[in-house]
């Protein structure tokens, strides 16, 4: 098993600038988390999905971040625009049931 | 204020055992857990325990939950260089799977 897959690990752009992360999540778990960690605020969930159904958002910091979840095997988050603010460390996690597994992360760095 | 709350560090001489504490504030927690973040990675996932239980062991890991007080520890035996790392507890309610993480322990394992 291959576990969570994200992509790019880095991303270095401009203040502006439209942000696309993905996450291809493990085959057979019917749960996506994302979550942004920061040295300033820990760990945050940002939004998960059930069965590709988004199912508590209130994570999202501002209209400028969306989510969506097209199908079973992959997921993206995108910021538009993006702002040196949201650079972070961007985490994809996929479970079934309790036990939930984490991706590398892509580290975002908004110049 | 915080849902988990963890102490910030930790320095432990190796081959010691270590011990990592943890308090929760919600009592409808289901299950606990304890992951486990090296520099550059992501969350790896050592442990659980279910709110019904009280102990956990794992090999050199031991969890154990005292749920009137709404403690968690995480006892490393023989602690190793390789144990290096942050090491966050975190908490699901009874209606999801959604993390709650305290801010993390940085263990460092001294010679």
């Amino acid at each position: 098993d291959a576990g969570v897959i994200q992509s790019p690990r880095h991303e270095v752009t401009e203040m502006g600038q439209e942000v696309t992360l993905r996450c291809k999540p493990i085959s057979g778990h019917d749960y996506l988390f994302w979550y942004r960690q920061t040295m300033m605020r820990g760990l945050e969930l940002l939004i998960y999905f059930n069965n590709n159904v988004p199912i508590d958002d209130s994570g999202m910091p501002e209209d400028r971040f969306s989510a969506k979840m097209p199908n079973a095997s992959f997921s993206t988050l995108k910021i538009q625009p993006s702002e040196p603010r949201d650079s972070a460390v961007y985490f994809c996690a996929s479970s079934f049931r309790e036990r939930q597994f984490f991706g590398p992360g892509t580290r975002l760095t908004v110049l | 204020g915080e849902d988990v709350e963890q102490s910030l560090f930790l320095s432990v001489r190796e081959g010691d055992s270590s011990v990592i504490n943890c308090t929760y504030t919600d009592s409808s927690s289901t299950y606990l857990y304890w992951y486990k973040q090296e520099p550059g990675a992501g969350l790896q996932l050592l442990t659980y325990i279910f709110s019904n239980m009280d102990m956990k062991q794992d090999q050199r890991l031991t969890v154990l939950l005292n749920k009137k007080d709404k403690h968690l520890s995480l006892r490393i035996a023989d602690t190793q260089t390789g144990d290096s790392a942050i090491y966050f507890c975190a908490e699901t309610k009874s209606n999801d799977y959604k993390l709650s993480f305290g801010a993390g322990t940085t263990v460092t394992v001294r010679a």
